[in-house]
């Protein structure tokens, strides 16, 4: 099973400020990488598939990056509901399509 | 507009079955895998498996083989989970969604449109 790991795993910024998330994997996982966003008391929200294709519906400030086994969510400009709990999910190699453990993004 | 709605919170006792459910709407049922997704309190997101509506294929997580058992009606477009004997561990919110697309395009464990989460409770 491959082990997703997120850091870090709290980062506090100020709206308005770019966030920079990142998720290891502990093999290849080619391209097939993708983020979600929960805010409490909701649902996940895919936001990105395929590394850095966005989901229908996800503002452009969003974008994601790497291949292989480091990967990066990158928020460009935070808006007050951009501070959530982001998780990364290989589905290279599954089952399971294993998630990572979580980023919480708090407001600094 | 594509809408997946859960059954209600569940209070069960340890030893007890329970059957959630995970009804599908405003798109083709039979055509994309619909997934289970567990949320233990306080804690992150575990792929439990996926069933395909058209056929019940299913693929399980290692974790959860065994443990529960995924089915499907695409009578009434409804997916199900259920646990034949609930443990205090079992305790979790339960959330179904769909895939972004088929396996054949490596989507299939993906998912875009989520349910409002089922919360299971098993407590003596």
């Amino acid at each position: 099973e491959i082990v997703m790991t997120q850091s870090p795993a709290t980062l506090s910024v100020s709206p308005g400020e770019r966030a920079t998330l990142s998720c290891r994997a502990s093999q290849s996982v080619s391209s097939n990488l993708a983020w979600y966003q929960q805010r409490p008391g909701q649902a996940p929200r895919l936001l990105i598939y395929g590394t850095s294709t966005r989901a229908t519906g996800i503002p452009a400030r969003f974008s994601g990056s790497g291949s292989g086994t480091e990967f990066t969510l990158t928020i460009s400009s935070l808006q007050s509901e951009d501070f959530a709990v982001y998780y990364c999910q290989q589905y290279n190699n599954w089952p399971p399509a294993s998630f990572g453990q979580g980023t919480k993004l708090e407001i600094k | 507009e594509v809408q997946l709605v859960q059954s209600g919170a569940e209070v069960k006792k340890p030893g007890e079955s329970l059957k959630i459910s995970c009804k599908g709407s405003g798109y083709s049922f039979t055509n994309y895998w619909i997934g289970w997704v567990r949320q233990m309190p306080g804690k992150g997101l575990e792929w439990m498996g996926i069933i395909y509506p058209s056929d019940s294929d299913t693929k399980y997580s290692s974790s959860f083989q065994g443990l529960v058992t995924m089915s499907a009606d695409k009578s009434i477009s409804t997916a199900y989970l259920q646990w034949s004997s609930l443990k205090a561990s079992d305790t979790a919110m339960y959330y179904c969604a769909r895939s972004v697309g088929y396996c054949s395009d490596g989507v299939c464990s993906i998912f875009n449109f989520w349910g409002q989460g089922t919360l299971v409770t098993v407590s003596s």
